[in-house]
């Protein structure tokens, strides 16, 4: 099946710093999307974006389909972002895949 | 805004007893989904409904699981005898597409002692 990998694994920031959080993945998608999994576990929908790039306030997302990687980019963060930030992919068949994740941590 | 909502929120059982985890979908979705996420692990794909049926199921989705839709609203996952490895965090999530946008409810968790 197709395999999706996030990285970094871990990120330390200082609050007000930008960073740049990456999904590879192995097969041609129909489908992406990144969470936000906060501190009480809720996964938060922050992009539909099986290709091309989004913007949200201080995040955005730019996805590559043909290049099979996808980039989410925090902006001015925030210790509110803190938190695990998955990528999902869903190919050709009916379930959506995710990667392992990346752990966010915004210190004051 | 249409959310899709768990219940209960938290649940402990014993080892062996039988647990029955409700997700109420978005109304106008099609598509239904199980994942479980252990703690600290990644979310896992358990199964995926449409048209009152399974349409792909995981390795981890074995016997012991059922998934049924009683009625026009509820969207129910059956964990039979339960096993201490059952601990997790189960996410109910709906779509109003195959290939559409994902919607998760907050969680189920799951206490086996």
């Amino acid at each position: 099946g197709i395999q999706v990998e996030q990285s970094p694994p871990d990120l330390i920031l200082q609050e007000g710093a930008n960073s740049t959080l990456r999904c590879n993945f192995s097969d041609s998608v129909n489908n992406l999307q990144w969470f936000h999994q906060n501190p009480w576990g809720q996964l938060i929908n922050l992009f539909y974006i099986p290709s091309g790039t989004k913007q949200n306030g201080r995040l955005s997302a730019t996805t590559v389909a043909t290049e099979r990687y996808s980039l989410l980019y925090i902006s001015s963060s925030q210790t509110t972002d803190s938190g695990v930030y998955f990528c999902a992919v869903r190919s050709g068949d009916d379930k959506i895949i995710f990667g392992k994740g990346t752990r966010l941590h915004i210190l004051p | 805004e249409p959310e899709v909502t768990q219940t209960p929120s938290h649940q402990v059982t014993q080892m062996g007893q039988e647990v029955i985890l409700r997700c109420v979908p978005i109304s106008n979705h099609l598509y239904f989904y199980w994942y479980r996420q252990i703690l600290g692990q990644k979310v896992e794909f358990l199964v995926s409904f449409y048209n009152n049926e399974i349409s792909e199921k995981s390795e981890i989705f074995d016997d012991q699981f059922s998934v049924e839709r009683p009625d026009g609203s509820n969207f129910t996952l059956k964990i039979r005898s339960t096993k201490l490895e059952d601990s997790a965090m189960y996410f109910c999530a709906s779509s109003k597409q195959g290939t559409g946008e994902l919607f998760f409810g907050e969680g189920s968790r799951l206490t086996v002692l």
